[in-house]
């Protein structure tokens, strides 16, 4: 079945740094991709879908400057964390469409 | 995405049976019920879908009652690893599994010894 791969899985950064999420469909090509957050106790929210080869759509309220996507490639989108503050602290996911919305494994971010 | 409504928490015993409901009353005839979980601190997994027929796969059973605007999700011999947080999802028809989705809290399904 289709198989997206998530890395890192976690990650630790300083306050003010950047982290790059990377997300890999597999065996499988995919025109879009969807990045979620999810903070504790709280269910997966939506935060913009990844379009290969054009700009990527946010939802309402995720700042496109702050949580910049890249979607360079039929197989590979990411999703970097600009000048990261303790409240960016979350699990990210995405899942690539390959059929019934296959997810990653997740990346808990922690930043101190 | 349709709005669904599903109970906070349940329990089930090892080897039993667990039914987990599922209402979905302002459904569309054209879309599809998807059901996911997700064990603690790991990515969604897709579980099941169906439009109006009931479906079964590997993993388990799905019931549409005849009206569309309830399913039940049957995982017919629960074991401790199927404890996780169930979601039943209707996405927005013409997005289905291509679409994005919309989570709720869904339902924390603890399966006991």
């Amino acid at each position: 079945g289709a198989v997206v791969s998530q890395h890192p899985s976690r990650v630790i950064c300083k306050s003010g740094t950047s982290v790059k999420i990377e997300c890999r469909s597999l065996d499988f090509q995919a025109t879009t991709m969807f990045w979620y957050r999810q903070f504790p106790k709280q269910s997966l929210m939506l935060m913009a879908t990844s379009n290969e080869g054009s700009k990527a759509t946010y939802e309402q309220g995720v700042e496109k400057d702050k949580f910049l996507i890249n979607h360079a490639s039929l197989t590979l989108s990411t999703l970097t964390v600009t000048s990261a503050h303790p409240e960016d602290s979350s699990f990210y996911i995405c899942s690539g469409g390959g059929g019934f919305h296959t997810f990653g494994s997740g990346t808990r971010l922690t930043v101190v | 995405d349709a709005k669904t409504t599903q109970p906070t928490s349940m329990d089930c015993a090892e080897g039993r049976a667990a039914n987990l409901p599922c209402n979905h009353s302002t459904i569309s005839g054209n879309e599809y019920v998807y059901w996911y979980r997700q064990i603690h601190s790991q990515g969604p997994q897709y579980i099941i879908h169906g439009l109006k027929n009931n479906e079964t796969n590997e993993m388990a059973s799905l019931i549409i009652t005849e009206d569309r605007k309830s399913s039940t999700l049957i995982l017919p011999h629960a074991t401790l690893r199927d404890t996780a947080v169930y979601y039943c999802i209707v996405p927005t028809a013409g997005g289905t599994s291509y679409g994005k989705l919309t989570f709720g809290q869904g339902t924390i399904l603890t399966v006991h010894p």
